[in-house]
């Protein structure tokens, strides 16, 4: 069974600082794609970092970068420069060749000023 | 391009009613999903809809169901409506190339 899981539900940080947010997940397959997303409170779901699992460079994204562990099936994500405009429910995500998405629970990230 | 767009953006039923949510993905993308989100649940996968045909399906009851038109816009439907269908309804439209999902503004359903 394919699984995610993020096991920090809530997470805070102060302004301008970093703050990295955990994903672990399950598959036994070997070609896939990892995803974050961001939904603020406007509930309007944002992409905000994707990886290729058969890439071993981590995707960065401005101020977003990934830290992808593929033999641990770690994917955490780092935010550098925390902005007010990041407080958000973080979601981590992967799809196996085409087929379903599997989402993890989220993250609820606030900074704080 | 424009992004995914989704009617009604809110919508209050009662119990027993049906209630149909429309989905229309970015121009080219061939894929839907749909989601539902409640404070409890997290998102819930309800199905995929790929050129018109049913590619993956959530563990849901057969009250929601859905389709999808030539032109790639999806609806879904809910019949016999209770309580605790009150969430926010996601569509997702998918890139083939990028493997890559891009969600819509949802769709809020209240259910008294």
């Amino acid at each position: 069974a394919q699984t995610v899981t993020q096991s920090q539900p809530e997470m805070s940080v102060q302004e301008a600082e970093t703050v990295t947010l955990s994903c672990t997940y399950d598959t036994s397959e070997s070609n896939y794609y990892l995803f974050w997303y961001k939904q603020p409170p406007s509930r309007q779901m944002i992409l905000v970092i994707r990886q290729e699992a058969y890439k071993q460079q981590n995707a960065t994204e401005n101020r977003f970068s990934v830290n992808f562990q593929k033999a641990a099936k770690s994917f955490s994500l780092k935010i550098s420069d925390s902005q007010l405009g990041d407080t958000a429910m973080y979601f981590c995500a992967f799809i196996l060749d085409g087929n379903q998405f599997y989402f993890g629970t989220g993250t609820s990230l606030t900074v704080i000023p | 391009k424009a992004g995914v767009t989704q009617t009604p953006r809110y919508l209050i039923k009662t119990r027993g009613q049906q209630v149909t949510l429309s989905c229309s993905p970015i121009s080219g993308h061939r894929s839907v999903s749909w989601y539902q989100q409640t404070p409890g649940q997290g998102l819930q996968f309800l199905f995929e809809y790929f050129s018109e045909t049913q590619r993956n399906k959530g563990n849901f009851p057969g009250r929601f169901s859905g389709r999808q038109f030539s032109n790639s816009r999806s609806e879904m439907n809910v019949s016999t409506l209770e309580l605790g269908d009150s969430a926010l309804y996601l569509c997702a439209s998918y890139r083939r190339d990028q493997e890559t999902q891009y969600f819509g503004p949802g769709t809020r359903l209240l259910v008294l």
